[in-house]
């Protein structure tokens, strides 16, 4: 199994809908939780990151982290056309480590 | 501050060669790390650094691959001798550690080839 697993898509949605990013992990003892946003082209860059049970809202988007499921997603609302890119999850596995999810590429139509 | 600085961005190279790559993690940093992402694999963390100590090496594919970091401002990644398969971009990430938040900032990237 994985440590960390995505949906690899694509995922398309029209703009202005919410695009919904799935993620679980393997590991029961991870505490920090992070969503990445690739460009094509580009490096990783940090969107989001969670660390307790709930919700966390930052603009257009809320990562939600449910422990007991070990799971942990990303909602980006109203979607737009410089949403397309790859979303990669990233857990840490332990204090000193951190693994990332193969990623969900999200393609927005205008 | 000017961030995590890769080079170079783009190395084109004969199997065979030794591949230098090279990683300035921004200032204040205590950790850093290197991936190696590709299409099939995805990203990969080869190896990581706390103080300027390897912490994990346990993802360098073989021994062909070497990673140093002389002083806190400066790392590499070696690849002696480069092979077809070890095309990839190579992603240099640093994090200053703050009670597990290890939030980290990667560099552009090298893209390397081997012909």
């Amino acid at each position: 199994q994985k440590e960390v697993e995505q949906n690899s898509g694509p995922l398309s949605v029209p703009e202005g809908a919410i695009a919904s990013l799935n993620c679980t992990y393997s590991d029961r003892g991870s505490q920090s939780f992070f969503w990445y946003r690739q460009y094509s082209g580009k490096s990783p860059e940090l969107i989001m990151s969670i660390y307790s049970n709930g919700d966390k809202e930052d603009g257009r988007f809320t990562a939600q982290l449910n422990k007991a499921s070990q799971y942990v997603s990303l909602l980006i609302r109203d979607s737009q056309p410089s949403d397309s890119a790859t979303y990669l999850c990233a857990v840490n596995i332990d204090n000193n480590d951190m693994r990332f999810g193969a990623g969900t590429r999200l393609t927005v139509k205008p | 501050d000017a961030g995590v600085i890769q080079s170079p961005r783009h190395e084109v190279t004969e199997m065979g060669q030794e591949v230098t790559l090279r990683c300035k993690p921004i200032s204040g940093h205590d950790y850093l790390f290197w991936y190696r992402q590709t299409m099939m694999r995805g990203l990969e963390l080869l190896i990581y650094f706390n103080n300027n100590v390897p912490i994990d090496d346990s993802g360098m594919p073989e021994d062909r691959f070497s990673a140093k970091m002389p002083n806190a401002s400066f790392s590499t990644l070696k690849i002696q001798p480069s092979e077809p398969r070890d095309s990839a971009v190579y992603f240099c990430a640093s994090s200053f550690r703050t009670i597990a938040k290890n939030i980290q900032y990667f560099g552009a990237g090298t893209r390397l080839s081997v012909l």
